[in-house]
């Protein structure tokens, strides 16, 4: 079984720019979430997608936005590059079954803002 | 709104010794907890997750974790750990029926020397 995909695997943009990273979740998995692993920061909680509506959103300014997709794949779009963007951005996939719920990761986009 | 944390940040251990890494979290009602890894240049892995039943939860790789309740613990513990055992470690919480949302802890740097 095919795990969660993200794509590209590394981005270095400049400070103002717009960057969108894609995620495929597992098949058969309809709920995808992204989260933000800036260094010794650990993972900070992005964004929920579920059955392609936005679920919720953690403390992170409107210029992080994102949707998903029919088939669950998801885009997150930063507007606005700042250099503390930096970051790896994880996604991960999830399918919850009578309230249990397990969330598999993606191998992350690493993104460099100069 | 609930918080992990690990209180180790950098632990550095001789190969076969044991591991025990903390991990407490404030949240009053029934949670789900996990423990995932990330080796080098990998992504995060679930090692291990509880649910409900029996709060001594065994692992991938001879990981096992022990849900004590009245103490908010889940510590991660290794009889033996290896050189391969080097990697982050991040313990995180969510609390079932409710927005799913884990909350982890900012991690352990875990280095075995050979």
């Amino acid at each position: 079984e095919a795990g969660v995909t993200q794509s590209p695997t590394h981005l270095i943009k400049t400070r103002g720019q717009q960057v969108t990273l894609r995620c495929s979740p597992i098949s058969g998995h309809t709920s995808v979430y992204w989260y933000q692993q800036a260094l010794g920061l650990g993972l900070q909680f992005l964004l929920w997608y579920d059955e392609g509506e936005e679920r919720n959103r953690g403390n992170f300014p409107p210029r992080f936005s994102g949707r998903q997709f029919p088939n669950y794949s998801s885009e997150l779009n930063v507007n606005a590059l700042e250099l503390e963007d930096s970051a790896l951005y994880l996604c991960a996939s999830s399918l919850v079954a009578g309230g249990q719920e397990t969330q598999y990761f993606g191998p992350g986009t690493r993104l460099l803002v100069l | 709104a609930q918080s992990v944390s690990q209180h180790n940040h950098h632990v550095i251990l001789s190969e076969a010794a044991s591991l025990e890494l903390g991990c407490n979290y404030s949240y009053g009602g029934t949670v789900n907890l996990f423990w995932y890894v990330q080796y080098p240049g990998q992504h995060l892995q679930l090692l291990l997750k509880y649910f409900s039943g029996d709060p001594l939860v065994k692992g991938i790789k001879g990981f096992e974790a022990e849900f004590i309740k009245s103490k908010f613990s889940f510590n991660l513990r290794k009889p033996s750990v290896q050189w391969s055992d080097t990697a982050e470690y991040f313990c995180a919480v969510n609390a079932p029926g409710g927005s799913y949302i884990p909350t982890f802890g900012r991690g352990t740097s875990l280095i075995v020397h050979p």
